[in-house]
């Protein structure tokens, strides 16, 4: 089974420049979730999405970050203007979400991508 | 005050040791706990889960649980050099593991 793909791996940019990201989930998988992991830190939810709708998405920085996940699959991450606090892995996850049982539930992450922002 | 601690480490310890990882919480309404495993330029996967308070063993793992001190322990036996790694504790409120939080990570060597 392919797990969670992201790309790119690496990014570069300047502060103000704007910056995307995709994932492409475990085939089936319902539940999506990015992250935000900045170094030394655990992970950070920033949206969560069910199918492709949005089930939370509280501590998304809604003035710059964007997300979509069009036909309940892949995703996109966006952020416009980046600021140098960005700097950051960003990992996707995804959960097949159905089921009773606590491994239905199991979230993969994927290797996420590590931005830097200059 | 977080309401996930954990210690940063780095914790180094020789191969064939007893490893202790702790993390203390706050929120009362927790209760699945997990530890996950990163390697370097990986992301985390899951290595245990425990239900409410009690212990759980899988293999050199023990994970336990202390709901009355809001204190969770990861203990790895017999510690491989393939266990260097950040272990990460979560935490969650709900049925599954949605909407985790998670601990800073503790970054482990073990040396051989």
């Amino acid at each position: 089974e392919a797990g969670v793909a992201q790309s790119p791996r690496y990014k570069i940019i300047e502060k103000r420049q704007s910056v995307a990201f995709w994932c492409n989930p475990i085939s089936g998988h319902a539940t999506l979730y990015w992250y935000q992991q900045i170094l030394g830190q655990g992970p950070k939810l920033l949206i969560q999405f069910q199918n492709n709708g949005v089930v939370d998405d509280s501590q998304l920085p809604k003035d710059r970050f964007s997300a979509e996940r069009l036909k309940g699959v892949d995703s996109t991450l966006k952020i416009q203007p980046a600021k140098l606090e960005d700097s950051a892995v960003y990992l996707c996850a995804s959960s097949l979400a159905v089921g009773g049982t606590f491994y239905s539930y199991e979230q993969y992450f994927g290797p996420g991508t590590r931005l830097t922002v200059t | 005050q977080k309401e996930v601690e954990q210690d940063p480490g780095p914790l180094s310890v020789p191969e064939g040791a007893i490893v202790s990882l702790n993390c203390t919480y706050s929120n009362s309404a927790f209760q699945y706990f997990m530890w996950y495993r990163q390697y370097s330029r990986k992301g985390p996967e899951l290595l245990m889960y425990t239900y409410s308070s009690g212990n759980k063993e899988d293999g050199r793992f023990t994970a336990q649980v202390d709901k009355s001190s809001k204190y969770i322990s990861l203990f790895i036996r017999d510690s491989q050099p393939s266990d260097s790694a950040t272990y990460l504790c979560a935490m969650s409120a709900d049925f599954g593991n949605e909407k985790l939080t998670f601990g800073t990570g503790t970054r482990l060597t073990i040396i051989p």
